[in-house]
């Protein structure tokens, strides 16, 4: 099946530095990518989703100051959570789907942010 | 509004079979995905569907009703690795998936 990697697994930053989450689509052109968020023993939360080429669609009470998301390319997303706080600890999963492929969605394997 | 309901926590027995429910109202429908999630880990995939009646894929079965908003996800002759949570999660008209909060399933010996 399709793969979708996330870069990094993991990070470690202090209390108002920004850090960037890369999604990457491997092996197809992802003309969307939704990125949600995941607290512990809770469901996925939608944050947003890019389609390529334009602005993304933030979901209702998801600061698109704070969580900025840029789809530059067919293969890749970011999501640059801006002056991190320990609130914004959380997983972030991203997932990807093709254009000709509506109703999947392939996910990647998340990456896990601590904010000290 | 939309919504999926599934239970929050269920108990089974390694070797047994368990049903996990799942009703939605979604405004459209584009199908009914099942998902498995362990600890720490992304959600992956386990089932499709969007036609009424029951998928087979060895253990693991996926049933929709789509008259009566209604799914369910069967699993057969239980392991330990089976212990995960498993989200229910329903395809709108604009293909957004809505997520259901998850069942935690507990398989003990």
């Amino acid at each position: 099946g399709a793969v979708v990697s996330q870069h990094p697994s993991w990070v470690i930053c202090k209390s108002g530095t920004s850090v960037k989450i890369e999604c990457r689509s491997l092996d197809f052109q992802a003309t969307t990518m939704f990125w949600y968020r995941q607290f512990p023993k809770q469901s996925l939360m939608l944050m947003a989703t890019s389609n390529e080429g334009s602005k993304a669609t933030y979901e209702q009470g998801v600061e698109k100051d704070k969580f900025l998301i840029n789809h530059a390319s067919l293969t890749l997303s970011t999501l640059t959570v801006t002056s991190a706080h320990p609130e914004d600890s959380s997983f972030y999963i991203c997932s990807a789907r093709s254009g000709t492929e509506q109703e999947t969605q392939y996910f990647g394997p998340g990456t896990r942010l601590l904010v000290l | 509004g939309q919504n999926i309901d599934q239970p929050t926590e269920m108990t089974a027995t390694e070797g047994a079979i368990v049903q996990i429910n799942c009703t939605y109202q979604t405004s459209g429908f584009n199908g009914l995905f099942w998902y498995q999630q362990h600890a720490g880990e992304a959600p992956t995939f386990l089932s499709y569907n969007v036609l009424d009646g029951l998928e087979e894929k060895g253990r693991f079965s996926s049933f929709l009703s789509r008259s009566k908003g209604y799914s369910y996800l069967l699993l057969k002759e239980l392991q330990m690795k089976d212990s995960a949570s498993y989200l229910c999660a329903a395809m709108d008209s604009n293909y957004q998936l809505i997520w259901g909060a998850g069942t935690k399933l507990i398989i003990k010996p």
